[in-house]
């Protein structure tokens, strides 16, 4: 059964600072990783989609890596700003077991930027 | 081009009652999946419909059952609500699973409180 995990669970940074989130999974069978953000009773926006035979993809300020071996993806967010300020949340969709055809999500990160 | 829709936006029920929640896919996607998200958590898949038929289902009980129309609309039904079922229900749309690499992209949700 697939499992991800995100760190940290919370993160509080002042703004213009360059961070970091990671995400591991368990089954290193997927299709794609994908990191959402999530405003605070909100619906999921897709940031960044990498394929399983990729290794990253850059939207703006954010970068994703995906290193599928480990089981290891970071999302790389340059400049931080106050409007950052969300809920990150990592998924893969998985390609086999019991899981397959399926996105698995971690709990996210709860990221801060204050001015 | 509208996105995802869902609605109601919010719903209070109380215990034992039942709840029918709606959505509408994308333009062009056909296939729509459900999503319960409790508070502080990641989304857990419910189930998956393409075809007017389920096609895959997570670990949820029958209490939790669902209907797609032709117009690949779709509706989430539970039964016997209990206060555990206070969620956020996201539901996203995709093109047919054979196109993996494809996103799902989500609708905004319907928070659901059970009393």
């Amino acid at each position: 059964k697939q499992e991800v995990t995100q760190i940290p669970a919370a993160l509080s940074v002042p703004e213009g600072e360059n961070l970091v989130l990671n995400c591991s999974f368990t089954d290193s069978a997927i299709y794609n990783l994908q990191w959402f953000r999530q405003d605070p009773g909100k619906g999921l926006t897709s940031l960044l989609l990498i394929q399983s035979s990729q290794r990253e993809q850059t939207s703006g300020r954010l970068n994703a890596s995906l290193d599928k071996s480990s089981g290891r993806s970071t999302l790389y967010i340059a400049a931080s700003q106050p409007g950052d300020s969300a809920t990150y949340l990592c998924a893969v969709f998985n390609a086999g077991g019991t899981s397959y055809g399926k996105l698995t999500f971690g709990q996210g990160t709860i990221l801060t930027v204050h001015p | 081009d509208a996105g995802v829709t869902q609605s109601p936006t919010h719903l209070i029920k109380t215990r034992g009652q039942q709840v029918t929640l709606r959505c509408s896919p994308k333009s062009g996607h056909d296939t729509v999946s459900w999503y319960q998200q409790a508070l502080g958590q990641g989304p857990q898949f419910i189930f998956q419909y393409y075809e007017e038929e389920e096609r895959q289902r997570g670990n949820f009980p029958d209490r939790f059952s669902g209907h797609q129309f032709p117009n690949y609309s779709s509706e989430l039904n539970v039964n016997a609500l209990l206060l555990g079922d206070s969620a956020l229900y996201l539901c996203a749309s995709s093109l047919d699973e054979r196109e993996i690499s494809d996103t799902q992209y989500f609708g905004p949700g319907t928070r659901l409180t059970v009393l």
